[in-house]
Protein backbone atom coordinates (compact mmCIF):
# COMPACT_ATOMS: atom_id res chain seq x y z
CA UNK A 1 0.00 0.00 0.00
CA UNK A 2 0.95 3.67 -0.58
CA UNK A 3 2.62 5.43 2.40
CA UNK A 4 3.20 8.78 1.08
CA UNK A 5 0.70 10.29 -1.46
CA UNK A 6 1.13 13.24 -3.21
CA UNK A 7 -1.54 13.86 -5.63
CA UNK A 8 -0.07 16.87 -7.54
CA UNK A 9 2.14 15.61 -10.60
CA UNK A 10 2.71 19.23 -11.48
CA UNK A 11 2.28 23.17 -10.94
CA UNK A 12 3.07 26.66 -11.99
CA UNK A 13 3.51 29.07 -10.19
CA UNK A 14 4.04 32.82 -10.57
CA UNK A 15 6.92 34.43 -8.38
CA UNK A 16 6.31 36.19 -5.91
CA UNK A 17 3.21 33.88 -5.01
CA UNK A 18 2.97 31.36 -2.21
CA UNK A 19 2.37 27.44 -3.37
CA UNK A 20 0.69 24.96 -1.31
CA UNK A 21 2.02 21.26 -2.17
CA UNK A 22 -0.08 18.41 -1.50
CA UNK A 23 0.87 15.38 1.41
CA UNK A 24 -1.12 12.62 2.57
CA UNK A 25 0.80 9.58 4.44
CA UNK A 26 -0.49 6.42 6.08
CA UNK A 27 0.92 4.89 9.09
CA UNK A 28 -0.24 3.20 12.32
CA UNK A 29 2.47 3.42 13.72
CA UNK A 30 2.20 6.44 16.78
CA UNK A 31 6.08 8.01 16.41
CA UNK A 32 6.65 8.84 12.86
CA UNK A 33 8.69 11.88 11.51
CA UNK A 34 7.51 13.81 7.64
CA UNK A 35 10.20 15.52 5.33
CA UNK A 36 10.13 17.73 2.19
CA UNK A 37 13.12 17.34 -0.10
CA UNK A 38 13.68 19.53 -3.03
CA UNK A 39 15.36 18.37 -6.23
CA UNK A 40 16.40 20.43 -9.29
CA UNK A 41 17.31 19.27 -12.46
CA UNK A 42 20.93 18.65 -11.40
CA UNK A 43 20.05 15.68 -9.40
CA UNK A 44 20.46 16.41 -5.63
CA UNK A 45 18.10 15.85 -2.96
CA UNK A 46 17.91 18.65 -0.98
CA UNK A 47 16.53 18.59 2.78
CA UNK A 48 14.21 21.45 3.14
CA UNK A 49 11.66 20.88 6.70
CA UNK A 50 11.37 18.48 9.12
CA UNK A 51 7.77 17.45 11.36
CA UNK A 52 7.74 15.07 14.20
CA UNK A 53 4.60 13.50 14.99
CA UNK A 54 4.74 14.43 18.85
CA UNK A 55 5.76 18.51 17.58
CA UNK A 56 2.97 20.78 18.62
CA UNK A 57 3.74 23.21 16.93
CA UNK A 58 3.84 23.33 12.71
CA UNK A 59 7.02 23.24 11.09
CA UNK A 60 9.24 26.23 9.76
CA UNK A 61 12.41 27.03 7.99
CA UNK A 62 12.86 30.52 6.43
CA UNK A 63 10.20 30.79 3.30
CA UNK A 64 8.78 26.70 3.92
CA UNK A 65 6.29 26.34 6.42
CA UNK A 66 4.82 22.86 7.07
CA UNK A 67 0.79 22.52 7.55
CA UNK A 68 0.53 19.53 9.63
CA UNK A 69 -3.09 18.46 10.68
CA UNK A 70 -2.83 14.89 12.22
CA UNK A 71 -6.01 13.87 12.26
CA UNK A 72 -6.39 13.97 8.17
CA UNK A 73 -2.96 12.74 8.56
CA UNK A 74 -1.68 15.36 5.95
CA UNK A 75 1.53 17.41 5.78
CA UNK A 76 1.40 19.69 3.28
CA UNK A 77 4.52 22.22 2.23
CA UNK A 78 3.90 25.68 2.01
CA UNK A 79 6.28 28.06 -0.03
CA UNK A 80 6.15 31.71 0.53
CA UNK A 81 6.99 34.47 -2.05
CA UNK A 82 8.57 31.75 -4.72
CA UNK A 83 11.33 32.41 -6.84
CA UNK A 84 12.58 31.24 -9.87
CA UNK A 85 14.61 29.09 -8.38
CA UNK A 86 12.16 27.03 -6.73
CA UNK A 87 11.43 25.90 -9.70
CA UNK A 88 12.01 22.02 -9.09
CA UNK A 89 10.27 18.58 -8.05
CA UNK A 90 9.57 18.03 -4.15
CA UNK A 91 9.00 15.20 -2.32
CA UNK A 92 7.34 14.40 0.75
CA UNK A 93 8.41 11.40 2.70
CA UNK A 94 8.03 9.85 6.13
CA UNK A 95 10.11 7.70 8.71
CA UNK A 96 8.16 5.69 10.81
CA UNK A 97 9.73 5.69 14.00
CA UNK A 98 9.20 2.81 15.87
CA UNK A 99 9.46 0.22 13.05
CA UNK A 100 12.33 1.34 10.66
CA UNK A 101 16.17 1.85 11.08
CA UNK A 102 15.18 5.39 9.48
CA UNK A 103 14.27 4.48 6.09
CA UNK A 104 12.28 6.89 4.26
CA UNK A 105 9.85 6.38 2.39
CA UNK A 106 8.91 8.91 -0.24
CA UNK A 107 6.28 10.00 -2.44
CA UNK A 108 5.54 10.44 -6.29
CA UNK A 109 6.79 13.77 -6.16
CA UNK A 110 5.21 17.30 -7.10
CA UNK A 111 7.01 19.67 -10.01
CA UNK A 112 6.66 23.49 -9.50
CA UNK A 113 7.46 25.69 -12.34
CA UNK A 114 8.19 28.94 -11.22
CA UNK A 115 7.16 31.84 -13.59
CA UNK A 116 8.40 35.43 -13.64
CA UNK B 1 30.59 20.68 6.20
CA UNK B 2 31.80 18.53 2.91
CA UNK B 3 28.72 17.26 1.22
CA UNK B 4 28.12 13.64 0.71
CA UNK B 5 30.57 12.46 -2.31
CA UNK B 6 29.56 10.11 -5.22
CA UNK B 7 30.76 8.90 -8.32
CA UNK B 8 30.77 8.46 -10.64
CA UNK B 9 28.03 10.30 -11.72
CA UNK B 10 27.19 8.81 -15.35
CA UNK B 11 27.73 5.30 -16.19
CA UNK B 12 26.15 3.65 -19.83
CA UNK B 13 26.55 0.26 -19.64
CA UNK B 14 25.18 -3.01 -22.02
CA UNK B 15 22.77 -5.19 -20.07
CA UNK B 16 24.49 -8.05 -18.55
CA UNK B 17 27.83 -5.95 -17.80
CA UNK B 18 28.29 -5.12 -14.45
CA UNK B 19 28.93 -1.68 -12.77
CA UNK B 20 30.05 -0.60 -9.23
CA UNK B 21 29.34 2.96 -7.97
CA UNK B 22 31.16 4.61 -4.65
CA UNK B 23 30.06 6.81 -1.68
CA UNK B 24 31.69 8.77 0.30
CA UNK B 25 29.54 9.93 3.53
CA UNK B 26 29.69 13.13 5.50
CA UNK B 27 32.46 12.82 7.99
CA UNK B 28 30.70 11.21 11.06
CA UNK B 29 27.99 10.25 9.62
CA UNK B 30 27.19 6.55 11.26
CA UNK B 31 24.31 5.84 8.93
CA UNK B 32 24.37 5.49 4.96
CA UNK B 33 21.96 4.68 2.79
CA UNK B 34 21.63 3.74 -0.79
CA UNK B 35 18.36 3.94 -2.75
CA UNK B 36 17.31 3.72 -6.18
CA UNK B 37 15.25 6.40 -7.96
CA UNK B 38 13.72 5.40 -11.74
CA UNK B 39 12.62 8.25 -13.19
CA UNK B 40 9.31 9.79 -12.75
CA UNK B 41 9.70 7.87 -9.29
CA UNK B 42 10.66 9.16 -5.52
CA UNK B 43 13.83 7.42 -4.04
CA UNK B 44 13.47 4.01 -2.97
CA UNK B 45 15.71 2.77 -0.55
CA UNK B 46 17.86 -0.72 -1.54
CA UNK B 47 20.15 -0.87 1.19
CA UNK B 48 21.01 1.01 4.92
CA UNK B 49 23.94 0.60 6.87
CA UNK B 50 24.73 1.32 10.76
CA UNK B 51 28.30 1.52 10.83
CA UNK B 52 29.40 -1.64 8.80
CA UNK B 53 26.46 -3.40 9.36
CA UNK B 54 23.49 -3.99 7.20
CA UNK B 55 20.42 -2.85 9.23
CA UNK B 56 17.76 -2.93 6.62
CA UNK B 57 18.32 -4.40 2.88
CA UNK B 58 14.83 -5.82 2.38
CA UNK B 59 14.30 -4.34 -0.69
CA UNK B 60 17.33 -5.24 -2.56
CA UNK B 61 17.49 -7.65 -5.31
CA UNK B 62 19.94 -9.63 -3.62
CA UNK B 63 21.03 -12.24 -6.62
CA UNK B 64 22.26 -9.21 -8.48
CA UNK B 65 22.82 -6.15 -6.24
CA UNK B 66 25.58 -6.14 -3.57
CA UNK B 67 26.90 -3.26 -1.37
CA UNK B 68 29.19 -3.15 1.52
CA UNK B 69 30.97 -0.85 4.01
CA UNK B 70 33.93 -2.18 5.26
CA UNK B 71 35.30 0.09 7.43
CA UNK B 72 32.20 1.60 8.78
CA UNK B 73 32.92 4.84 6.33
CA UNK B 74 32.96 4.97 2.26
CA UNK B 75 30.70 2.50 0.69
CA UNK B 76 30.11 0.79 -2.86
CA UNK B 77 27.39 -0.77 -4.84
CA UNK B 78 27.40 -3.21 -7.23
CA UNK B 79 25.10 -4.69 -9.87
CA UNK B 80 25.87 -7.52 -11.99
CA UNK B 81 24.30 -8.29 -14.11
CA UNK B 82 22.57 -5.60 -15.03
CA UNK B 83 19.17 -5.59 -16.42
CA UNK B 84 17.78 -2.91 -18.91
CA UNK B 85 15.04 -2.09 -15.47
CA UNK B 86 18.17 -1.08 -13.89
CA UNK B 87 18.27 2.50 -15.38
CA UNK B 88 17.72 4.80 -12.75
CA UNK B 89 19.47 7.13 -10.82
CA UNK B 90 21.71 5.63 -7.56
CA UNK B 91 21.55 8.12 -4.73
CA UNK B 92 23.80 7.88 -1.91
CA UNK B 93 22.53 9.29 1.36
CA UNK B 94 24.13 9.95 5.16
CA UNK B 95 22.95 10.88 8.67
CA UNK B 96 24.62 11.29 12.05
CA UNK B 97 22.04 8.42 13.14
CA UNK B 98 18.97 7.10 12.06
CA UNK B 99 16.72 9.81 13.71
CA UNK B 100 18.34 12.66 12.18
CA UNK B 101 18.25 14.18 8.45
CA UNK B 102 19.14 12.17 5.66
CA UNK B 103 21.87 14.05 3.35
CA UNK B 104 22.17 12.96 0.00
CA UNK B 105 24.53 13.00 -2.78
CA UNK B 106 24.42 14.23 -6.82
CA UNK B 107 23.40 10.45 -7.07
CA UNK B 108 24.89 8.28 -10.44
CA UNK B 109 22.80 8.04 -13.41
CA UNK B 110 22.85 5.00 -14.61
CA UNK B 111 21.54 4.33 -17.96
CA UNK B 112 21.42 0.35 -19.42
CA UNK B 113 21.65 -0.38 -23.24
Amino acid sequence: AQKITQTQPGMFVQEKEAVTLDCTYDTSDPSYGLFWYKQPSSGEMIFLIYQGSYDQQNATEGRYSLNFQKARKSANLVISASQLGDSAMYFCAMREGLRSWGKLQFGAGTQVVVTP
Amino acid sequence: EAGVAQSPRYKIIEKRQSVAFWCNPISGHATLYWYQQILGQGPKLLIQFQNNGVVDDSQLPKDRFSAERLKGVDSTLKIQPAKLEDSAVYLCASSLSKDQPQHFGDGTRLSIL
